[in-house]
This record gives structure tokens, C-alpha cells and sequence, in this order.
């Protein structure tokens, strides 16, 4: 089945040790997202990428960065974690951003910064 | 509404029971509504995405309702079951081609 993968699902990690998060998708979709999510808070859009071209939240961190080497693979980069940095993060696609394109996607990354 | 606000944050309920929850919008400059159920362990999953004042949509026992006037969706649950435990998540699109998502409704149900 197409689908939207992350590794790994949990991921633990020191402060100030870098960490790198992955998204891998089946499902051939343009435009690639990474959210993070805090416990009980909603999901918040850090950056994503229709296709090559890289959009950033203009709240997202500096600490935060994104590679996306090919259409299938997006990596979220963490360069130091602080304690305020554990959160689940999610991977999402979808076909072309527009408003009724529905998002895919993954189980999510739970990171612990200890 | 400057966000997108969802209530109730949590809800149980006993099996066969009917239930509703809301999500609350910024109506200026309204684009499309979606709705995703996220169950324990699993990845997020697209309902429903909805566009024009007044629609409403179904799935199963899942409805949902848009209104782009005032601001506000509601979605339904008829006889819930244990199987529609799960975080209920609603989402804005915003102009810039991204989703502002509500903390979502947790919900259990229990048999």
C-alpha cells in the first residue's frame, strides 16, 4: 500500500546532541510537510516543500532545518535539542496543496530530549 | 477567532451514544475546512474536507456539517463504538497553502 513512513517512532535523544528525524513516502505527492505537535497543543506547521522549494514557517526555530534530497525522502534536522523540543513530529504529503487536497500522513516521530 | 478552537477538549461516552463536537474558524478568507481522525499509534486520517457554506458530509456514522458564515463545523458521531475512540482533529486552510489545525476532541468510547 502507498503510504507515508517515519523512523523512527521513537527517538530519544541529550541536549544538545543533534538529531536527525525521517519521512519516506510511497504515494509520489509534490508537496511534503513537517509538523510538530506538543502534548495537547495542535499540530504546528514548522516548514514544507512543493516539490524542491522550500517553505519555512516564520516562527519555526533556526534550531530547526529540512532537507529533501528527492521527491520520496524529507528529513527534519534538530541541531540541539532543548528540553522544549520533545513533541511527536509528524510527516505529512499531499498531491498539490491546494485547499482540497487531503494530507497523508505519517504514524509520527515521538522525540525525547533527556 | 483568531485560531482554529475545538470543544470539547475530551469526551467519553458509552457505547451506542450519539455525539457531537465542534470546531470554530477564522470565516474571513475562507478556503476549505478538513477533519482527520488520529487513533492511538496510528497515522492521521482524512474525513473530510469541505468547502461550501451549508455542506455536509457523510461517512458511515460520521457527519459533518460547514458553516464558512459564522465560523463554525460540527462533527457527528451516531451509536458511537469503541472503534471511533480516537483524537478528532479539524484543520483551516489558510491562504500560503497550509492546514491550522484545533488541538483537537479527544474521544473514548466505552463499551
Amino acid at each position: 500500500d502507498a503510504m507515508v513512513i517515519q523512523n523512527p517512532r521513537y527517538q530519544v535523544t541529550q541536549f544538545g546532541k543533534p538529531v536527525t528525524l525521517s519521512c519516506s513516502q510511497t504515494l509520489n505527492h509534490n508537496v511534503m510537510y513537517w509538523y510538530q505537535q506538543k502534548s495537547s497543543q495542535a499540530p504546528k506547521l514548522l516548514f514544507h516543500y512543493y516539490d524542491k522549494d522550500f517553505n519555512n514557517e516564520a516562527d519555526t526555530p533556526d534550531n530547526f532545518q529540512s532537507r529533501r534530497p528527492n521527491t520520496s525522502f524529507c528529513f527534519l534536522d534538530i541541531r540541539s535539542p532543548g528540553l522544549g523540543d520533545a513533541a511527536m513530529y509528524l510527516c505529512a504529503t499531499s498531491t498539490t496543496g491546494s485547499p482540497v487536497s487531503e494530507q497523508f500522513f505519517g504514524p509520527g516521530t515521538r522525540l525525547t530530549v533527556l | 477567532i483568531l485560531n482554529v478552537e475545538q470543544s470539547p477538549q475530551s469526551l467519553h461516552v458509552q457505547e451506542g451514544d450519539s455525539t457531537n463536537f465542534t470546531c470554530s474558524f477564522p470565516s474571513s478568507n475562507f478556503y476549505a475546512l478538513h477533519w482527520y481522525r488520529w487513533e492511538t499509534a496510528k497515522s492521521p486520517e482524512a474525513l473530510f474536507v469541505m468547502t461550501l457554506n451549508g455542506d455536509e458530509k457523510k461517512k458511515g456514522r460520521i457527519s459533518a456539517t460547514l458553516n464558512t458564515k459564522e465560523g463554525y463545523s460540527y462533527l457527528y458521531i451516531k451509536g458511537s463504538q469503541p472503534e471511533d475512540s480516537a483524537t478528532y482533529l479539524c484543520a483551516r486552510y489558510n491562504q500560503g497553502g497550509k492546514l491550522i489545525f484545533g488541538q483537537g476532541t479527544e474521544l473514548s468510547v466505552k463499551p
